[in-house]
């Protein structure tokens, strides 16, 4: 059963930088029918997607986000990561990550969808 | 603000029909599928409906989703208990480079 499993510093201090690792397991995420993406969730609030990265690198982000945010992955290690940087208070939330995949071929990214999610960790900013 | 509009709550009683709406424009929900996710409290989301219509095995036929232009919906029938929780619907927008995009989400409440 493929599992993704986050992990870093539950508490980062403001203007530093927020580093969050996703650990896969059974699945390869090599895979070209995947993206491998960062999701979060405020207290009480709604989710919001930070961003995706692909097999080969390459990355989409939001826009809000885009000009602090960076998306990477290790082969070797089977993992992704993310990197959040001039953290403020705002950015504290539970931080999912999650594997987007698509049933079509030459899909575009509107045919990908969420299909499994890690659990979750929540990441304080604060002094 | 959502770029997908969806109702804060909704609400009714065990075995009656609600339903959920999400509404976005043609760079998003217009264009690309629209896809359903439960989060019951404490967990992470679940995948209930997706390509705007279809229902991932395991998800009860209780559950049903449709789109017309750029406005979609999720029909629960049949409420449970434990159907209580919060409904988000998500989609791709093509605008700025493109990105994902959920909507605000709706906590459901079986009264």
């Amino acid at each position: 059963q493929l599992q993704l499993q986050e992990s870093g510093p539950g508490l980062v201090k403001p203007s530093e930088t927020l580093s969050l690792t996703c650990t896969v397991s059974s699945a390869s995420i090599t895979s070209i029918i995947h993206y491998w993406d960062w999701v979060r969730q405020p207290p009480g609030k709604g989710l919001e997607w930070i961003g995706s990265v692909y097999y080969n690198g390459s990355t989409y982000h939001s826009p809000s986000l885009k000009s602090r945010v960076a998306i990477s992955l290790d082969t070797s290690k089977n993992q992704f990561f993310v990197t959040l940087k001039s953290v403020t208070a705002a950015d504290t939330a539970v931080y999912f990550c999650a594997r987007r995949r698509t049933d079509i071929v030459g899909a575009i990214q509107g045919d990908y969808y969420f299909d499994y999610w890690g659990q979750g960790v929540l990441v304080t900013v604060s002094s | 603000q959502s770029v997908l509009t969806q109702p804060p709550s909704a609400s009714g009683a065990p075995g009656q029909r609600v339903t959920i709406s999400c509404l976005g424009s043609s760079s998003n929900s217009g264009s690309n599928y629209v896809y359903w996710y439960q989060q019951l409290p404490g967990t992470a989301p679940k995948l209930l409906i997706y390509m705007d219509d279809q229902r991932p095995s395991g998800v009860p036929d209780r559950f049903s989703g449709s789109k017309s232009g750029s406005s979609a919906s999720l029909a629960i029938s049949g409420l449970r208990s434990e159907d209580e929780g919060d409904y988000y619907c998500a989609t791709w927008d093509d605008s700025l480079s493109g990105h994902c995009v959920f909507g605000g989400g709706t906590k459901l409440t079986v009264l």
